[in-house]
């Protein structure tokens, strides 16, 4: 079946530092992907998304990166702050889906 | 700008009680959707509206029922709580029905716990 996943449950970088946050999914046919950050306590956000036609897309101080070839996608987070730390879903959509399916999260701790 | 609200934000059942989660949206968004999230998971899909008047199961859907009151609301009850219903909800809306650029919004979250 279709699953979206994450390599790393857990990810603690030093402010300041890049960050890099991986997901795998298995269905060949999704076409559209976003990146969720997910405070303590409240809803996810949206942070980026891409588009199956597209290899890489940068937003503020944010990138992402699709390889459709293996079926992964990473969240790039330059100069990591504090308020960055949150748990990162990736979730993906394709063609007659009308709703995401996400992966199970990757938890980013900023140390100062 | 409110975007998703959902109400209760926390709330404490006894197994076999009923309740339902309420919630709107502001954004004139045509589809709704439930979510549970269970500690250490990502967001399962309960059941969805892709537009008015229309309801579909998702992934996890028994024990639970779901009524699209209008294209703002849309409610999710639980008739006969059980322990394995504690979770954070989530309702989420999104302006496309289908596929590429489909982005959800979602709200704060209500806490259920069954006891």
């Amino acid at each position: 079946g279709e699953s979206v996943g994450l390599h790393l449950p857990t990810l603690s970088v030093q402010e300041g530092d890049n960050s890099i946050i991986n997901c795998a999914y298995s269905n060949s046919a999704s076409d559209y992907f976003i990146w969720y950050k997910q405070e303590s306590g409240k809803g996810p956000q949206f942070i980026i998304d891409i588009r199956s036609n597209m290899d890489k897309r940068q937003g503020q101080r944010v990138t992402v990166l699709l390889n459709k070839t293996v079926k992964h996608l990473s969240l790039q987070i330059a100069a990591t702050q504090p308020g960055d730390s949150a748990v990162y879903f990736c979730a993906e959509n394709g063609a007659g889906r009308r709703a995401l399916t996400f992966g199970s999260g990757t938890r980013l701790q900023v140390q100062p | 700008n409110a975007g998703v609200t959902q109400t209760p934000k926390f709330q404490v059942l006894k197994t076999g009680q009923s309740m339902t989660l309420q919630c709107a949206q502001d954004m004139n968004h045509n589809s709704m959707y439930w979510y549970r999230q269970d500690p250490g998971m990502g967001l399962r899909l309960i059941y969805y509206s892709a537009s008015e008047g229309t309801t579909d199961k998702g992934e996890v859907p028994n024990g639970y029922n779901v009524s699209r009151l209008n294209k703002r609301e849309f409610s999710l009850r639980l008739e006969s709580a059980a322990p394995s219903q504690t979770s954070v909800y989530f309702c989420a809306s999104s302006s496309r029905t289908s596929g590429s650029g489909n982005t959800i919004y979602f709200g704060e979250g209500s806490w259920l716990t069954v006891v």
